[in-house]
C-alpha cells in the first residue's frame, strides 16, 4: 500500500528552528511536495524535491533522500505567522499526489 | 486576479439530495483535481482531469461524478448525498502533470444531514 507518515503536531518557539519529517512508501516516485495550510484556508505550495539533497528558499528549506524514503522541511527564524499545518505529498507513478495527514505546527512567543 | 474559484463556500444539504460543487480556473491549466479533506486524514483524490474532455477516478470516487467540457470548468456532482460525504472539498489545478505544483481553491464546506 501507499503510506505517508508525518508527526501529528509539533511545538516550537518564535525565532527558533524546527524540522518537520516525512517518510513515505509509495508505488513509484516522481517527486515530493511540501504545502502550507493555515486553519480554514487552502493549501499553498512551498517546495518541490525530485533529486536527493537540500533545496533552500528563504527561511524554508526542504531535503530529500530517495534511498531512505525520507524528506524534511526546515523552517528557520520562526514567526508567529508560521503557525499552520504542513502537508507532505508524494507524486506517484501515475502522477497523482498521495498526501500525508499533515503536521500542525504551533509557535509560542 | 488569476486563480481558482469554488462555489458555494459552504452548504448544508439534506441526505438524498443532488448537489453540484462548481470550480472555475482562469490560468489555462490543463489538469484539474477534486479532493476531500477530513480531520486526521490527508487530502484524498476523488476525481481528476489531465486535460479538457478526459476524466479519471481517484482514491475515493464512489458517489461522485465529474465532467470537463472545457479547460476552465470542472464541476463535481453528488448524485444522492449521504452523511459520510460531509467534508471540506477542494478543487485544484496545475499546468500539467509531473512535478507541477497544484494551486487550490478556497474550498467548499459541505454538511450532509
Amino acid at each position: 500500500g501507499q503510506n505517508i507518515d508525518q508527526p501529528t503536531e509539533m511545538t516550537a518557539t518564535e525565532g527558533a528552528i524546527v524540522q518537520i519529517n516525512c517518510t513515505y512508501q509509495t508505488s513509484g516516485f516522481n517527486g515530493l511536495f511540501w504545502y502550507q495550510q493555515h486553519a480554514g484556508e487552502a493549501p499553498t505550495f512551498l517546495s518541490y524535491n525530485v533529486l536527493d539533497g537540500l533545496e533552500e528558499k528563504g527561511r524554508f528549506s526542504s531535503f530529500l533522500s530517495r534511498s531512505k524514503g525520507y524528506s524534511y522541511l526546515l523552517l528557520k527564524e520562526l514567526q508567529m505567522k508560521d503557525s499552520a499545518s504542513y502537508l507532505c505529498a508524494v507524486e506517484d507513478s501515475n502522477y497523482q499526489l498521495i498526501w500525508g495527514a499533515g503536521t500542525k505546527l504551533i509557535i509560542k512567543p | 486576479i488569476a486563480g481558482i474559484t469554488q462555489a458555494p463556500t459552504s452548504q448544508i444539504l439534506a441526505a438524498g439530495r443532488r448537489m453540484t460543487l462548481r470550480c472555475t480556473q482562469d490560468m489555462r491549466h490543463n489538469a484539474m483535481y477534486w479532493y476531500r479533506q477530513d480531520l486526521g486524514l490527508g487530502l484524498r483524490l476523488i476525481h481528476y482531469s489531465n486535460t479538457a474532455g478526459t476524466t479519471g477516478k481517484g482514491e475515493v470516487p464512489d458517489g461522485y461524478s465529474v465532467s470537463r467540457a472545457n479547460t476552465d470548468d470542472f464541476p463535481l456532482t453528488l448524485a444522492s448525498a449521504v452523511p459520510s460525504q460531509t467534508s471540506v472539498y477542494f478543487c485544484a489545478s496545475s499546468p500539467g502533470t509531473g512535478g507541477q505544483p497544484q494551486h487550490f481553491g478556497d474550498g467548499t464546506r459541505l454538511s450532509i444531514l
